[in-house]
């Protein structure tokens, strides 16, 4: 079984400030993990992967993530907030090896950006 | 390449009525996903296909969801007889197996309003 753990519900940052978004895992097997965003009225676009090759894990819009297994951890920075980083941000989980697609979702963390 | 279509975009239906939701997955793809999405529960895995075969339906709320794919180019969700409490976004999503994990891709949902 799978879970995850998204800690802060909203987050907000000035433009220019570090980003960070926290997400924790729990799972029975090597997990692969992802970050989605969603923009208002739109569908999940896929920022990132995790599918156990390299731990630091670099996606699109400047968007980074670190899998730390000791943590159980998979953290989402950008080193500089943008407005249009403004969105709802979904860390998911899925069984290693076996899914593609069948994800577990956290609740999601809304980003504000401050002018 | 369209991406996942999904329509409609908006239903409104009165309590009782069935609702039908249409999924088009991308070409290729052999891994076909339903998704909800309610504020209350997050995003939840309804349902998923691969070649066209349903998988795993644990999650499908009641006996009044069915899901169906007939071909590898059409997916419905079904709803018979509807309740607000179906009010939600429903997601279809759709994958690949390829070399290993391969991200799923989401439409644009369809929100369901039950009046």
């Amino acid at each position: 079984a799978q879970s995850v753990t998204q800690l802060g519900s909203h987050v907000s940052v000035s433009e220019g400030a570090l980003v960070l978004l926290r997400c924790n895992y729990s799972s029975s097997v090597p997990p692969y993990l992802f970050w989605y965003v969603q923009y208002p009225n739109q569908g999940l676009q896929l920022l990132l992967k995790y599918t156990s090759a390299a731990t630091l894990v670099k996606g699109i819009n400047g968007f980074e993530a670190e899998f730390k297994k000791s943590e159980t951890s998979f953290h989402l920075t950008k080193p500089s907030a943008h407005m249009s980083d403004a969105a709802e941000y979904f860390c998911a989980v899925s069984p290693g090896g076996t899914s593609y697609g069948k994800l577990t979702f956290g609740q999601g963390t809304i980003l504000t950006v401050h002018p | 390449d369209a991406g996942v279509i999904q329509s409609p975009r908006h239903e409104v239906t009165e309590m009782g009525q069935e609702v039908t939701l249409r999924c088009k997955p991308i070409s290729g793809h052999d891994y076909l996903f339903w998704y909800r999405q309610t504020m209350m529960r997050g995003l939840e895995l309804l349902i998923y296909f691969n070649n066209n075969v349903p998988i795993d339906d644990s999650g499908m709320p009641e006996d009044r969801f069915s899901a169906k794919m007939p071909n590898a180019s059409f997916s419905t969700l079904k709803i018979q007889p509807s309740e607000p409490r179906d009010s939600a976004v429903y997601f279809c999503a759709s994958s690949r197996r390829q070399g290993g994990i391969t991200e799923a891709f989401f439409g644009q949902g369809t929100r369901l309003t039950v009046v």
